[in-house]
Protein backbone atom coordinates (compact mmCIF):
# COMPACT_ATOMS: atom_id res chain seq x y z
CA UNK A 1 0.00 0.00 0.00
CA UNK A 2 0.94 4.09 -0.76
CA UNK A 3 2.31 5.53 2.41
CA UNK A 4 1.12 8.90 0.52
CA UNK A 5 -1.47 9.12 -1.73
CA UNK A 6 -1.86 12.38 -3.51
CA UNK A 7 -4.70 11.70 -5.62
CA UNK A 8 -4.72 15.15 -7.71
CA UNK A 9 -2.24 14.97 -10.32
CA UNK A 10 -3.13 18.19 -11.73
CA UNK A 11 -5.03 21.36 -10.51
CA UNK A 12 -5.69 24.69 -12.30
CA UNK A 13 -7.50 27.60 -9.92
CA UNK A 14 -8.20 31.05 -10.40
CA UNK A 15 -6.36 33.68 -8.94
CA UNK A 16 -7.03 34.92 -5.53
CA UNK A 17 -9.22 31.72 -5.34
CA UNK A 18 -8.38 29.50 -2.36
CA UNK A 19 -6.95 25.91 -3.27
CA UNK A 20 -6.95 22.59 -1.25
CA UNK A 21 -4.87 19.84 -2.29
CA UNK A 22 -5.25 16.36 -0.69
CA UNK A 23 -3.14 13.95 0.52
CA UNK A 24 -3.89 10.63 2.72
CA UNK A 25 -1.66 9.04 4.47
CA UNK A 26 -1.26 5.56 5.95
CA UNK A 27 0.79 4.05 9.22
CA UNK A 28 0.53 2.20 12.44
CA UNK A 29 2.79 4.04 14.44
CA UNK A 30 1.05 6.55 16.74
CA UNK A 31 4.33 8.89 16.69
CA UNK A 32 4.47 10.48 12.66
CA UNK A 33 5.31 14.59 11.08
CA UNK A 34 3.54 15.49 8.19
CA UNK A 35 5.57 17.71 5.76
CA UNK A 36 4.24 19.82 2.67
CA UNK A 37 6.74 20.81 0.07
CA UNK A 38 6.47 23.04 -2.95
CA UNK A 39 8.65 22.61 -5.88
CA UNK A 40 8.41 25.04 -8.87
CA UNK A 41 9.99 24.78 -12.28
CA UNK A 42 13.75 25.78 -10.90
CA UNK A 43 13.84 22.47 -9.05
CA UNK A 44 14.21 23.28 -5.18
CA UNK A 45 12.21 21.77 -2.77
CA UNK A 46 10.80 24.55 -0.47
CA UNK A 47 9.19 23.47 2.87
CA UNK A 48 5.59 25.05 3.59
CA UNK A 49 4.20 23.62 6.75
CA UNK A 50 4.49 20.69 9.42
CA UNK A 51 2.19 18.79 11.22
CA UNK A 52 2.82 16.24 14.15
CA UNK A 53 0.91 13.13 14.81
CA UNK A 54 -0.07 14.62 18.64
CA UNK A 55 -0.37 18.09 17.60
CA UNK A 56 -3.96 19.13 19.14
CA UNK A 57 -4.18 21.94 16.19
CA UNK A 58 -3.78 22.42 12.77
CA UNK A 59 -0.44 24.16 11.46
CA UNK A 60 -0.77 27.41 9.76
CA UNK A 61 2.31 29.18 8.47
CA UNK A 62 1.02 32.52 7.09
CA UNK A 63 -1.47 32.22 3.50
CA UNK A 64 -0.96 27.64 4.09
CA UNK A 65 -2.71 25.85 6.55
CA UNK A 66 -3.02 22.04 7.13
CA UNK A 67 -5.95 20.25 7.55
CA UNK A 68 -5.53 17.54 9.60
CA UNK A 69 -8.21 14.93 10.03
CA UNK A 70 -6.19 11.86 12.00
CA UNK A 71 -8.83 9.65 12.24
CA UNK A 72 -9.02 9.81 8.57
CA UNK A 73 -5.56 10.11 8.05
CA UNK A 74 -5.56 13.05 5.47
CA UNK A 75 -3.50 15.83 6.09
CA UNK A 76 -4.87 18.40 2.99
CA UNK A 77 -3.25 21.58 2.41
CA UNK A 78 -5.17 24.91 1.88
CA UNK A 79 -3.78 27.79 0.40
CA UNK A 80 -5.57 30.95 0.96
CA UNK A 81 -6.12 33.91 -1.88
CA UNK A 82 -3.87 31.82 -4.22
CA UNK A 83 -1.32 34.00 -6.49
CA UNK A 84 0.74 33.33 -9.86
CA UNK A 85 3.85 32.58 -7.85
CA UNK A 86 2.02 29.26 -6.25
CA UNK A 87 2.41 27.36 -9.43
CA UNK A 88 3.95 24.66 -8.98
CA UNK A 89 4.19 20.73 -7.95
CA UNK A 90 3.42 20.50 -4.33
CA UNK A 91 4.56 17.17 -2.05
CA UNK A 92 3.60 15.66 0.51
CA UNK A 93 6.02 13.75 2.65
CA UNK A 94 5.32 11.41 5.71
CA UNK A 95 8.10 11.39 8.87
CA UNK A 96 7.48 8.00 10.34
CA UNK A 97 8.25 7.32 14.37
CA UNK A 98 9.86 9.57 16.55
CA UNK A 99 13.23 11.18 16.18
CA UNK A 100 15.86 9.20 15.04
CA UNK A 101 13.63 7.73 11.81
CA UNK A 102 14.11 11.06 10.21
CA UNK A 103 13.44 9.25 6.70
CA UNK A 104 10.58 11.03 4.50
CA UNK A 105 8.40 9.46 1.89
CA UNK A 106 7.06 11.37 -0.56
CA UNK A 107 3.83 11.41 -2.68
CA UNK A 108 3.70 11.99 -6.29
CA UNK A 109 2.98 15.46 -6.25
CA UNK A 110 0.27 17.66 -7.40
CA UNK A 111 1.12 20.20 -10.40
CA UNK A 112 -0.78 23.42 -9.50
CA UNK A 113 -1.53 25.75 -12.00
CA UNK A 114 -3.28 29.51 -11.11
CA UNK A 115 -4.92 30.70 -13.57
CA UNK A 116 -4.95 34.99 -13.82
CA UNK B 1 21.41 32.44 6.30
CA UNK B 2 22.96 30.04 3.10
CA UNK B 3 20.36 27.69 2.04
CA UNK B 4 21.81 24.15 0.74
CA UNK B 5 24.49 24.50 -1.83
CA UNK B 6 24.42 21.34 -4.60
CA UNK B 7 26.70 21.58 -7.98
CA UNK B 8 26.83 21.20 -10.38
CA UNK B 9 23.13 21.98 -11.67
CA UNK B 10 23.11 20.31 -14.62
CA UNK B 11 25.36 17.61 -15.97
CA UNK B 12 25.51 15.53 -18.96
CA UNK B 13 27.77 12.58 -19.32
CA UNK B 14 27.77 9.45 -21.57
CA UNK B 15 26.81 6.10 -20.13
CA UNK B 16 29.44 4.08 -18.64
CA UNK B 17 31.52 7.65 -17.62
CA UNK B 18 31.36 8.55 -13.79
CA UNK B 19 29.99 11.77 -12.33
CA UNK B 20 30.03 13.52 -9.08
CA UNK B 21 27.73 15.56 -6.74
CA UNK B 22 28.50 17.89 -4.50
CA UNK B 23 26.58 19.05 -1.61
CA UNK B 24 27.24 21.62 1.24
CA UNK B 25 24.39 21.45 4.10
CA UNK B 26 23.32 24.40 6.26
CA UNK B 27 25.95 25.12 8.50
CA UNK B 28 25.33 23.88 11.54
CA UNK B 29 23.03 21.25 10.07
CA UNK B 30 24.63 17.58 11.70
CA UNK B 31 21.82 15.37 9.24
CA UNK B 32 22.67 14.98 5.38
CA UNK B 33 20.10 13.04 2.99
CA UNK B 34 21.15 12.47 -0.62
CA UNK B 35 17.64 11.53 -2.11
CA UNK B 36 16.83 11.06 -5.99
CA UNK B 37 13.77 12.00 -7.79
CA UNK B 38 12.48 10.70 -10.85
CA UNK B 39 10.48 12.79 -13.92
CA UNK B 40 7.02 13.00 -12.51
CA UNK B 41 7.73 11.13 -8.93
CA UNK B 42 8.84 12.35 -5.37
CA UNK B 43 11.91 12.05 -4.02
CA UNK B 44 13.37 9.06 -2.70
CA UNK B 45 16.03 8.29 -0.30
CA UNK B 46 19.63 7.31 -1.22
CA UNK B 47 21.08 8.00 1.76
CA UNK B 48 21.15 9.47 5.37
CA UNK B 49 24.38 11.15 7.51
CA UNK B 50 24.67 11.70 11.09
CA UNK B 51 27.48 13.93 11.33
CA UNK B 52 30.24 11.67 9.61
CA UNK B 53 28.46 8.36 9.84
CA UNK B 54 25.77 6.63 7.44
CA UNK B 55 22.85 5.78 8.93
CA UNK B 56 20.80 4.55 6.45
CA UNK B 57 22.15 3.62 3.16
CA UNK B 58 19.87 0.74 2.20
CA UNK B 59 18.09 2.08 -1.07
CA UNK B 60 22.15 2.88 -1.90
CA UNK B 61 22.33 0.56 -5.46
CA UNK B 62 26.31 -0.17 -4.02
CA UNK B 63 27.27 -1.70 -6.84
CA UNK B 64 27.90 1.37 -8.67
CA UNK B 65 26.78 4.43 -6.32
CA UNK B 66 29.00 5.66 -3.39
CA UNK B 67 28.97 8.45 -1.08
CA UNK B 68 31.04 10.08 1.70
CA UNK B 69 30.72 13.02 3.76
CA UNK B 70 34.27 13.35 5.55
CA UNK B 71 34.64 16.09 8.27
CA UNK B 72 30.49 15.86 8.89
CA UNK B 73 30.19 18.40 6.93
CA UNK B 74 30.23 18.76 2.64
CA UNK B 75 29.45 15.12 0.98
CA UNK B 76 29.99 13.95 -2.36
CA UNK B 77 27.91 11.69 -4.04
CA UNK B 78 29.52 9.34 -6.88
CA UNK B 79 28.21 7.14 -9.89
CA UNK B 80 30.66 4.59 -11.52
CA UNK B 81 29.77 3.83 -14.11
CA UNK B 82 26.76 5.70 -15.12
CA UNK B 83 23.96 3.53 -16.94
CA UNK B 84 20.88 5.37 -19.14
CA UNK B 85 18.82 4.65 -15.74
CA UNK B 86 20.68 7.00 -13.89
CA UNK B 87 19.05 9.72 -15.44
CA UNK B 88 17.34 11.94 -13.24
CA UNK B 89 17.54 14.95 -10.35
CA UNK B 90 19.42 14.14 -7.10
CA UNK B 91 18.78 16.12 -3.94
CA UNK B 92 20.38 17.05 -0.97
CA UNK B 93 18.80 18.09 1.71
CA UNK B 94 20.28 18.96 5.60
CA UNK B 95 18.38 18.97 8.62
CA UNK B 96 18.62 19.96 12.69
CA UNK B 97 16.51 18.92 15.40
CA UNK B 98 15.15 21.64 17.13
CA UNK B 99 12.84 20.82 19.82
CA UNK B 100 10.21 18.59 18.21
CA UNK B 101 10.71 19.27 14.53
CA UNK B 102 13.26 17.73 12.42
CA UNK B 103 12.40 19.98 9.39
CA UNK B 104 14.34 18.98 5.93
CA UNK B 105 15.62 21.26 3.92
CA UNK B 106 16.43 20.83 0.58
CA UNK B 107 19.20 22.42 -2.21
CA UNK B 108 18.35 22.89 -5.89
CA UNK B 109 19.33 19.77 -7.10
CA UNK B 110 21.69 18.31 -9.65
CA UNK B 111 19.85 17.42 -13.12
CA UNK B 112 21.73 14.12 -14.05
CA UNK B 113 21.17 13.39 -18.63
CA UNK B 114 23.04 10.18 -18.88
CA UNK B 115 22.99 9.36 -23.31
Amino acid sequence: AQKITQTQPGMFVQEKEAVTLDCTYDTSDPSYGLFWYKQPSSGEMIFLIYQGSYDQQNATEGRYSLNFQKARKSANLVISASQLGDSAMYFCAMREGGFGNEKLTFGTGTRLTIIP
Amino acid sequence: EAGVVQSPRYKIIEKKQPVAFWCNPISGHNTLYWYLQNLGQGPELLIRYENEEAVDDSQLPKDRFSAERLKGVDSTLKIQPAELGDSAVYLCASSLRQGLTDTQYFGPGTRLTVL
